[in-house]
């Protein structure tokens, strides 16, 4: 049973537009959320954080909302800009962390 | 800090043989994650290490895997033997609280 799904495989916006990437996650034991952003053949890289006790945490463009009721959490970029152009992990921790899925997200020009 | 180091970065060998990946973490970090990536099941954690103990190792697929981390600044991950859906990338990645970092990984083939 996949505890973190990343529902959309893939998502396409225009330049300037907002990108909201979901997830969503089974259990109540996770305290911690992160987002990495992965370009090709490297490793993933850690984006914004938030913990369980935060509803909203906000970093330049970046900004990653959690609704502890319904399990689900996401991320807004605005604006995208095509250098964020790459795949999206969501991840949840209870200690260890277990990732999504991913998604991969195409911002046009 | 260089962050984690990874090697080899490619790997091709025959089903059959036996693989050795290598993972150098961060200074400092007391904590060591495999992943394996794949098409098919995404991003999966196969062990990690706290302090150099293995910690849970529940994700290994098989026998065939085994992992080791014999000092705070080293970590291997074998596969004997290798087979075709071993086929992967592999990212170690070490941490001191919740954020990971990744190494560039290994793209593994076994042919």
């Amino acid at each position: 049973d996949q505890q973190v799904k990343q529902n959309s495989p893939s998502l396409s916006v225009q330049e300037g537009r907002i990108s909201i990437l979901n997830c969503d996650y089974t259990n109540s034991m996770f305290d911690y959320f992160l987002w990495y952003k992965k370009y090709p053949a490297e490793g993933p890289t850690f984006l914004i954080s938030i913990s369980s006790i935060k509803d909203k945490n906000e970093d330049g463009r970046f900004t990653v909302f959690l609704n502890k009721s319904a399990k689900h959490l996401s991320l807004h970029i605005v604006p995208s800009q095509p250098g964020d152009s790459a795949v999206y992990f969501c991840a949840a921790s209870d200690g260890k962390s277990t990732f999504g899925d991913g998604t991969t997200l195409t911002v046009k020009p | 800090d260089a962050g984690v180091i990874q090697s080899p970065r490619h790997e091709v060998t025959e089903m059959g043989q036996e693989v050795t990946l290598r993972c150098k973490p961060i200074s400092g970090h007391d904590y060591l994650f495999w992943y394996r990536q794949t098409m098919m099941r995404g991003l999966e954690l196969l062990i990690y290490f706290n302090n150099n103990v293995p910690i849970d190792d529940s994700g290994m697929p098989e026998d065939r895997f085994s992992a080791k981390m014999p000092n705070a600044s080293f970590s291997t991950l074998k596969i004997q033997p290798s087979e075709p859906r071993d086929s992967a990338v592999y990212f170690c990645a070490s941490s001191t609280e919740r954020r990971a970092f990744f190494g560039q990984g290994t793209r593994l083939t076994v042919v």
